[in-house]
């Protein structure tokens, strides 16, 4: 079966500006997440989906982080204004029902300068 | 924070027996443990997830301890490939996310 898709592998900008992030989970997974990695850390879970409903969004910085997934399927990830401390990994990954494991997209490597 | 206890790195020769070890003194008793790896530069990859009963797959195989408080994560015939970080990872499974620590960095020497 196909993977996690995310796009773009790489992204740089400038503080204060936008950024957006895209996820395609794998067909007919229901559960969606999205994880913040910075160097040298484990992965931090920023919002759950399932479907296209939100599940848990208490770690997301709701002040500058948006995230939708309006068809229940793919799903997009916001990041507006940047500030350098969101230099990241933003990892998607998805999962079907029960207690099967995740699977992770490659992620996007954020930089902001 | 993480609820599991993992060493922050250990070596281990190719070819030999790789045994993580991974200590989750309160795990509750309807959640189950996890293991993941990262390799340099890619996503985490599911390993292996057990309840109480021993698991073995074509990756590995886990050893959870009678009392559930400690697991053992076992890589038969470690080889270059496997260096990677380690994660154990304590959850109800489902719509439960997963709440990493950070890991043990597992170096194969050759």
């Amino acid at each position: 079966e196909a993977g996690v898709a995310q796009s773009p592998r790489y992204k740089i900008i400038e503080k204060r500006q936008s950024v957006a992030f895209w996820c395609n989970p794998i067909s007919g997974h229901a559960t969606l997440y999205w994880y913040q990695q910075i160097l040298g850390q484990g992965p931090k879970l920023l919002i759950q989906f399932q479907n296209n409903g939100v599940v848990d969004d208490s770690q997301l910085p709701k002040d500058r982080f948006s995230a939708e997934r309006l068809k229940g399927v793919d799903s997009t990830l916001k990041i507006q204004p940047a500030k350098l401390e969101d230099s990241a990994v933003y990892l998607c990954a998805s999962t079907s029902t029960g207690t099967a494991g995740y699977t992770f997209g490659s992620g996007t490597r954020l930089t902001v300068v | 924070d993480a609820k599991t206890t993992q060493p922050t790195s250990m070596d281990c020769a190719e070819g030999r027996a790789a045994n993580l070890p991974c200590n989750h003194s309160t795990i509750s008793g309807n959640e189950y443990v996890y293991w993941y790896r990262q390799i340099h530069s890619q996503g985490p990859q599911y390993i292996i997830h057990g309840l109480k009963n021993n698991e073995t797959n074509e990756m590995a195989s886990l050893i959870i301890t009678e009392d559930r408080k400690s697991s053992t994560l076992i890589l038969p015939h470690a080889t270059l490939r496997d260096t990677a970080v380690y994660y154990c990872i304590v959850s109800g499974g489902g719509a439960d996310g997963l709440t990493f620590g950070k890991g043990t960095h597992l170096i194969i020497q050759p």
